[in-house]
């Protein structure tokens, strides 16, 4: 099952440089994309969301951009700090189809940020 | 700020035998989940629960699995004959009733997620 996929396994940024995380995805019944942070022996922790009807959306540090045509997501982070080494994940669901709003969440390999001094 | 909790954090237990992983999910939360992290792989979606029932659930949540809400707070994970591939790391999540369809209300809140070594 490979409808949300981050091809990139690992990415090593300066601090103070911008972090660009991207995700792919192949269910166009999703509409709504979030991202979540891991660090080891800890659950995810939401960051940010968009739906569909979106194309950008920017809390703080964190902005992510979707482009629906290419079924592509985008995370930035800017400035990179040291804290924001951790693992990242993108997850996707399709709430239009889903009955009573218990959606799932289908999640990328994710991908591991470093950020380095 | 309000957080999902999952107790215990490591759970070793010989296979064949059953197993109860326990959540508490945000107090005013209606919608839960239950999910699962194999070492080195995706996080797996495994069952929703809502309103006493089960919403959805997948492939992997066979006839072993069931899921439970015993009281007005806590939300649980039984696993009732352990295999040696449900070892993982077991996340409970919530989300808020839908209210208008705000986005916020259906993000999903992890717990720091339950390790089961079954041997």
């Amino acid at each position: 099952d490979q409808q949300v996929k981050q091809n990139s396994p690992s990415l090593s940024v300066q601090e103070g440089r911008i972090s660009i995380l991207n995700c792919d995805y192949t269910n166009s019944m999703f509409d709504y994309f979030l991202w979540y942070k891991k660090y080891p022996a800890e659950g995810p922790t939401f960051l940010i969301s968009i739906s569909s009807i979106k194309d950008k959306n920017e809390d703080g540090r964190f902005t992510v951009f979707l482009n629906k045509s290419a079924k592509h997501l985008s995370l930035h982070i800017v400035p990179s700090q040291p804290g924001d080494s951790a693992v990242y994940f993108c997850a996707a669901s399709a709430r239009a189809v889903i009955f009573q709003g218990a959606q799932k969440l289908v999640f990328g390999q994710g991908t591991r940020l470093t950020i380095n001094p | 700020e309000p957080e999902v909790t999952q107790t215990p954090s490591h759970q070793v237990t010989q296979m064949g035998q059953e197993v109860i992983l326990r959540c508490v999910p945000i107090s005013n939360h209606l919608y839960f989940y239950w999910y699962r992290q194999i070492l080195g792989q995706k996080v797996e979606f495994l069952v929703s629960f809502y309103n006493n029932e089960i919403s959805e659930k997948s492939e992997i949540f066979d006839d072993q699995f069931s899921v439970e809400r015993p009281d007005g707070s806590n939300f649980t994970l039984k696993i009732r004959s352990t295999k040696l591939e449900d070892s993982a790391m077991y996340f409970c999540a919530s989300s808020e009733a839908p209210s208008g369809g705000t986005q916020n209300t259906d993000t999903q809140y992890f717990g720091p997620g339950t390790r089961l070594t079954v041997l």
